[in-house]
């Protein structure tokens, strides 16, 4: 069975940093890329960043832009996300994204639970 | 950025109705265009992709159709159990973004 689990959220002060991880299991890892996707408690979804199979390929939301790295490690089918400078804007269910396409069209087949992170002094 | 605007913000419909929510695009987005369903303390389902294929395993009630800026999804009797929200999106530049969503209660 697919799955995609993430770890490494909690309550952190304004400024701080924080790495979010996620484990892949039962698919081919390292043949796809993958997102971060967040949703403030409440809220909608908000695209976070992405990364290619290969890491060749890297984007990120203007809103996070030049304080989250998106990295994976395909030997150990994970993906993670540093975020430095944190804000208390920063508060969200952060979601593990597999991509996947079909006809030129891409979307996101596999979803995490979520790992909650809360900015807050 | 490519703006979605999602309508109904909510709406409330009866077991065995047939409900159509919609989603607009600010710039043309050709088929590029997927829908989710999130339940309650869930994460969210993929449910359509390109715009009208029914991800596997998704029940056939469940149809989406449309083109260029405009799109519906439609859940042609709806069940006690489709009670969600159902955000639209757009994969056809980055950023990819997302409607603000339809909440879905059942009378």
């Amino acid at each position: 069975e697919e799955q995609l689990v993430e770890s490494g959220g909690g309550l952190v002060q304004p400024g701080r940093s924080l790495r979010l991880s996620c484990a892949a299991s039962g698919f081919t890892f390292n043949s796809y890329a993958m997102h971060w996707v967040r949703q403030s408690p409440g809220k909608g979804l908000e695209w976070v960043a992405h990364i290619s199979w290969n890491s060749d390929n890297i984007g990120y939301s203007d809103s996070v832009k030049g304080r989250f790295t998106i990295s994976r490690d395909n030997a150990k089918s994970s993906l993670y996300l540093h975020m430095n400078s944190l804000r208390p804007e920063d508060t969200a269910f952060y979601y593990c994204v597999k991509d996947s396409q079909a006809a030129g069209h891409w979307y996101f087949d596999l979803w995490g639970r979520g790992t909650l992170v809360t900015v807050s002094s | 950025d490519i703006q979605m605007t999602q309508s109904p913000s909510s709406l409330s419909a009866s077991v065995g109705d047939r409900v159509t929510i919609t989603c607009r695009a600010s710039e043309i987005i050709r088929s590029s265009f997927n829908w989710y369903q999130q339940k309650p303390g869930r994460a969210p389902k993929l449910l359509i992709y390109a715009t009208s294929s029914l991800q596997t395993g998704v029940p056939s009630r469940f149809s989406g159709g449309g083109s260029g800026t405009d799109f519906t999804l439609t859940i042609s009797s709806l069940q006690p159990e489709d009670l969600a929200t159902y955000f639209c999106q757009q994969s056809y530049s980055s950023p990819l973004t997302f409607g603000g969503g339809t909440k879905v209660e059942i009378k």
